[in-house]
């Protein structure tokens, strides 16, 4: 069964700081590795595909980066501000176009 | 609005009742997924589509549940006999095609609570 851990669970920080998240997956049979935001009552937004060990993308003030060979992601937001509250889902895409979610971590941004 | 989009978005509904949710994907993607998420979770993989054909259902879908997508446009999601144990948020998403890279872009799900 396939395993996809998200760190921390949640998060709360003040307007400003920045702060990271970890996901972990298996190492093994990787096609890809998706990040989603989730805001409350809204769709889950897409933010990143990653496919390539080492390989890092942006978007604004987020990003991340990918270790296919240890199995793991890690998301980055510089100067958190209030609206980047949201939960914050990774995905493993297992054989077949079927993603696997982690639990995720949810963060919340103090002003 | 030309994103995913699901109806309805809540649905209240007593033990044993049948049940039937719709989701509407991005105009010409031929993937749709459906996926669940209980409290504390995250979402699940049920079933998917390529065009009208059901390609793969999940362990979870039990016999109850049935989706269909019968001109490879839209889909619907029918739970018979619902139990509380089917309480969840329902997620349609959908992708272009069935390549790792093709993001899969959700709707904003249908709550279901079962009393």
């Amino acid at each position: 069964i396939l395993n996809v851990e998200q760190s921390p669970q949640s998060l709360h920080v003040q307007e400003g700081d920045s702060t990271n998240f970890t996901c972990s997956f298996p190492s093994s049979n990787f096609y890809a590795l998706h990040w989603y935001r989730w805001e409350t009552a809204k769709s889950p937004e897409a933010l990143f595909v990653m496919t390539l060990n080492g390989d890092e993308k942006k978007k604004g003030r987020i990003s991340a980066t990918l270790n296919t060979k240890e199995g793991y992601s890690y998301l980055y937001i510089k100067g958190s501000q209030p609206e980047d509250s949201a939960t914050y889902l990774c995905a493993f895409m297992e054989y077949g176009n079927k993603l696997v979610f982690g639990a995720g971590t949810i963060l919340r941004v103090k002003s | 609005d030309t994103g995913v989009s699901q109806d309805p978005r809540h649905k209240i509904t007593k033990r044993g009742q049948n049940v039937t949710f719709r989701c509407d994907p991005i105009s010409e993607h031929n993937r749709l997924y459906w996926y669940r998420q209980t409290l504390g979770q995250g979402p699940e993989f049920l079933t998917y589509f390529q065009n009208e054909a059901q390609l793969e259902k999940s362990r979870l879908l039990s016999d109850r549940f049935s989706a269909e997508r019968p001109k490879g446009s839209f889909s619907t999601l029918e739970i018979q006999r619902t139990e509380q144990g089917d309480s969840a948020m329902y997620l349609c998403a959908s992708s272009v095609g069935g390549h790792a890279t093709d993001t899969q872009y959700f709707g904003p799900g249908t709550r279901l609570t079962v009393l």
